[in-house]
């Protein structure tokens, strides 16, 4: 069974503080992603990694990087929060190609102040 | 850049009545389509999936959908749904062009009444 976890479930920041998010997968999956999810947007691709070291980015990488030194963990980071950064964040694996289904984590709820 | 609209944000029924959410995507090449589901506190996850072969894809609990590659559209649906359905849908594109990209539609809340 697929676990994709996430370092916290709640977190709130304060506003130009830097912030980490971490994914940790255990299917040894190549391909992880990073989305926000916001409500009436669904979920906007912030940045994807398909290999240790490699990444690629979204649809909405501004304010936001990524860093892949493990396969198995695949961390977001926010240089600089902001308080249009509140949001939900969600991390996803694959381990094929795009017809391959997604593993989602449970979320981390950041809001900054 | 490919989009995805989802026609209904939020949906209210009672239980056994049929549910169809609407999913329109704005890309012109091969696509892969799929459909999401996240229940009330708990993690996404695959309902169904489209990639090639017959248009109308059986997923879990009950759910179908029709690719109708002429009208861009992938609507999803239950003949009768229950209470347990709750949930926000999603509808997502791959555009085969875009690698391992998805792009989601908006979501749906459905809301199934007792």
């Amino acid at each position: 069974d697929v676990k994709v976890t996430q370092s916290s479930r709640y977190l709130v920041k304060r506003t130009g503080e830097k912030v980490f998010l971490e994914c940790v997968q255990d299917m040894d999956h190549e391909n992880m992603f990073w989305y926000r999810q916001d409500p009436g947007l669904g979920l906007r691709l912030i940045y994807f990694s398909y290999d240790v070291k490699m990444k690629e980015k979204g649809d909405i990488p501004e304010g936001y990087s990524v860093s892949r030194e493990k396969k198995e963990r695949f961390s977001l980071i926010l240089e600089s929060a902001s308080t249009n950064q509140t949001s939900m964040y969600l991390c996803a694996s694959t381990s094929g190609g795009p017809d391959y289904e997604q593993y989602f984590g449970p979320g981390t709820r950041l809001t900054v102040t | 850049a490919q989009s995805v609209s989802q026609h209904n944000h939020h949906v209210i029924l009672s239980e056994a009545a049929s549910l169809e959410l609407g999913c329109n995507y704005s890309y012109g090449g091969t696509v892969n389509l799929f459909w999401y589901v996240q229940y009330p506190g708990q993690h996404l996850q695959l309902l169904l999936k489209y990639f090639s072969g017959d248009p109308l894809v059986k997923g879990i609990k009950g759910f179908e959908a029709e690719f109708i590659k002429s009208k861009f559209s992938f609507n999803l649906r239950k003949p009768s749904v229950q209470w347990s359905d709750t949930a926000e849908y999603f509808c997502a594109v791959n555009a085969r062009a875009a690698g391992n990209k998805l792009t989601f539609g908006g979501g749906t809340r459905v809301l199934v009444k007792p």
